[in-house]
């Protein structure tokens, strides 16, 4: 069975740091583009940065880029999601999704979730 | 950037057909197939329904359709059951190789 597990959430100051991680199990972690996604209190869902497969292909949201650093580890089947210069509208629950074809790249879209970590980022 | 447009919420009765659409621009629905729809129960993860404009995930109901016409992709839900009522989101790939989503959708099933 795929599964996605997300960790490392918490509260974190505003100007702080965090870093989020996925294990994923079930699949050829390699061979898939990866997602993060997250979803403010009481918002829709906003797309936040994917990977490619390899991790030699990065792409980022603007309201994240130059902050937030995605990157993946193959030997522990981990996606990562390195956060500095939280500010409070970062907090939101984190989703990290597979994309759904092997091989292919973050614009297929995402076929299956994580349940999600909550970053709250409060002074 | 700003995110696709959709109804705030739509809704019907059981039995009935409801659509979801959901509006962009020609440098992301209108220039690419890949357009997907999620279904998201709060407190739930959200769960892709279909991909690719019109493909239907695995073991997504037949009651659920996509499609594209221009800048506007549609999400067709027929036969409303109550266990359809869940906020539906559109996701499309864009010319910068980004994700955008759309605001998302309040389904009621009266």
């Amino acid at each position: 069975e795929v599964q996605l597990l997300e960790s490392g959430g918490g509260l974190v100051q505003p100007g702080g740091s965090l870093r989020l991680a996925c294990a994923a199990s079930g699949f050829t972690f390699s061979n898939y583009a990866m997602n993060w996604v997250r979803q403010a209190p009481g918002k829709g869902l906003e797309w936040v940065s994917g990977i490619s497969g390899s991790g030699g292909t990065t792409y980022y949201a603007d309201s994240v880029k130059g902050r937030f650093t995605i990157s993946r580890d193959k030997t522990k089947n981990t996606l990562y999601l390195q956060m500095n210069s939280l500010r409070a509208d970062d907090s939101a629950v984190y989703y990290c999704a597979k994309s759904p074809h092997e091989y292919g790249s973050v614009r297929y879209g995402m076929d299956v979730w994580g349940q999600g970590t909550t970053v709250i980022v409060s002074s | 950037q700003s995110a696709l447009t959709q109804p705030a919420s739509v809704s019907g009765s059981p039995g009935q057909s409801i659509t979801i659409s959901c509006t962009g621009t020609s440098s992301d629905i209108g220039a690419y197939k890949y357009v997907s729809w999620y279904q998201h129960h709060p407190g739930k993860a959200p769960k892709l329904m279909i991909y690719e404009v019109s493909s239907r995930s695995s073991g997504v109901s037949t009651r659920f359709s996509g499609s594209k016409s221009g800048n506007t992709a549609s999400l067709i839900i027929s036969g409303l059951q109550a266990g359809d009522e869940a906020d539906y989101y559109c996701c499309s790939f864009t010319s910068t190789n980004t994700l955008l989503f759309g605001g998302g959708t309040k389904l009621t099933v009266l």
